[in-house]
């Protein structure tokens, strides 16, 4: 059971717009932690997409946006290309039992 | 460019020990903060444990808190898992990260596999 909460799965058609929740509570994103995304291929390690809630690395298109309000964050993918199907991830800082970072479970994005 | 190779992972038996290595380039590793982050197969990513920047400091997941120690060696630009009285259920890829002084991981490594299996 992750303590950030994503839906298992979303998808969508080529040039769609889709969003993944994660959702915390008072200890974490309602606490006033950031949110960073992380993207993962299967068989590869996760790339960061997304930290501090909105800033995108250098490289990662523009299609790609992120934002957090009260205990939850969302990523949307704008335009959704076929090179988007992965595995996405949210991650927080949690201050119950002494603070650590925590994740989500994880949201499996389909291309159509 | 920034480079993390994990290394010392492989099968071994309950109750066994195993050390996990990273080793570094790219960037000042003597000034950054390093984590251990976990991925059981098909399940989702889990924070293992974190080492300040000279070692002075460390805190673990409760899962592996007395059995799962975090090192590290500057001068090597190497950082280590020492992972005692293995459980089935530490079988995972385990990550390398670097700390993005943001509480996110800017960098990973490609992962080393540990399966702990009888």
């Amino acid at each position: 059971q992750s303590v950030l909460t994503q839906p298992p799965s979303v998808s969508g058609a080529p040039g769609q717009r889709v969003i993944i929740s994660c959702t915390g509570n008072s200890s974490n994103i309602g606490a006033g932690y950031d949110v960073h995304w992380y993207q993962q291929f299967p068989g590869t390690a996760p790339k960061l997409l997304i930290y501090t809630n909105s800033k995108r690395p250098s490289g990662v298109p523009d299609r790609f946006s992120g934002s957090k309000s009260g205990t939850s964050a969302s990523l949307a993918i704008t335009g959704l290309q076929a090179e988007d199907e992965a595995d996405y991830y949210c991650q927080s800082f949690d201050i119950a039992l002494g603070g650590s970072r925590v994740f989500g479970g994880g949201t499996k994005v389909t291309v159509l | 460019e920034v480079e993390l190779v994990e290394s010392g992972g492989g099968s071994i038996q309950p109750g066994g020990s195993m050390r996990l290595s990273c080793v570094v380039s790219g960037f000042d590793f003597s000034t950054t903060w390093m984590h251990w982050v976990r991925q059981a197969p098909g399940q989702g990513l889990v924070w293992v444990a974190r080492i300040n920047s000279d070692g002075s400091g460390t805190r673990y997941a409760d899962a592996v808190k007395g059995r799962f120690t975090i090192s590290r060696d500057n001068a090597k630009n190497t950082l280590f898992l020492q992972m005692s009285s293995l459980r089935v259920e530490d079988t995972a890829v385990y990550y390398c990260t670097r700390d993005g002084k943001g509480y996110y991981y800017d960098f990973w490594g490609q992962g080393t596999l540990v399966t702990v299996t009888s």
